[in-house]
């Protein structure tokens, strides 16, 4: 059962360069979320999906743009990437939005820019 | 403002003797769930355990258990007979409006 797959799992970016991280689930899950880890806290929303075409922004937004053009791909677009970027992201999803819905995680990526 | 509050950076516990760690949260809403998340050094984060704020009995989960004071907004988790396999970080979490409100965490050390 592959679940969700994020790819890369480790990445180095200098300063101003761009990345994508690629995020891919195959439960036919409608709600798919980016978030990111930084160190001694908890989980931060970046963006979310609801569903293929409807993304909106999370806790943490700024810096990055996401774009869902199918159920199962929600990508990660980092366009200047800053030091303060650096952190483990994690994509996850769920099949709902219901409050008991349960949140399936990728291994995450840890990203360092310098 | 809606938070999460985990006030032990890291636990300890013999291994197969018991260990609580501690979660309180703040909220205004009337209906929310709760979570414990685990997550091994193989940063996968895996859900232990959940709660509904309107049920009154506390979930259980094998060796896992919590204990929901809805009042107090605490929400603690017990686990029994820690195993190696236990060693992680726990992460508390409710879910508000599409997203899940997260703690710092709690790292647990288990001594063989």
């Amino acid at each position: 059962n592959a679940g969700v797959t994020q790819t890369p799992k480790f990445r180095i970016l200098k300063i101003g360069q761009s990345m994508t991280l690629q995020c891919t689930q195959d439960m036919n899950h409608n709600y798919m979320y980016w978030y990111r880890q930084d160190p001694g806290m908890g989980l931060k929303l970046i963006y979310y999906s609801v569903g293929a075409g409807i993304t909106d922004k999370g806790e943490v937004p700024n810096g990055y743009n996401v774009s869902r053009s199918t159920t199962e791909d929600f990508p990660l677009r980092l366009e200047l990437a800053a030091p303060s970027q650096t952190s483990v992201y994690f994509c996850a999803s769920s099949y709902g939005g219901e409050l008991y819905a349960e949140a399936f995680f990728g291994q995450g990526t840890r990203l360092t820019v310098v | 403002a809606q938070t999460v509050t985990q006030s032990q950076p890291e636990m300890s516990v013999q291994e197969a003797e018991t260990v609580t760690l501690s979660c309180t949260y703040d909220t205004s809403e009337s209906d929310y769930y709760l979570f414990w998340y685990k997550q091994p050094p193989s940063r996968q984060m895996i859900l232990v355990i959940r709660q509904e704020a309107y049920k009154q009995q506390n979930a259980t989960e094998n060796r896992f258990s919590v204990n929901f004071q809805k009042a107090a907004k605490s929400f603690s988790l017990k686990i029994s007979d820690s195993q190696l396999g236990d060693a992680a970080m726990y992460f508390c979490a409710y879910n508000s409006n599409y997203q899940l409100i997260w703690g710092a965490g709690t790292k647990l050390i288990i001594k063989p």
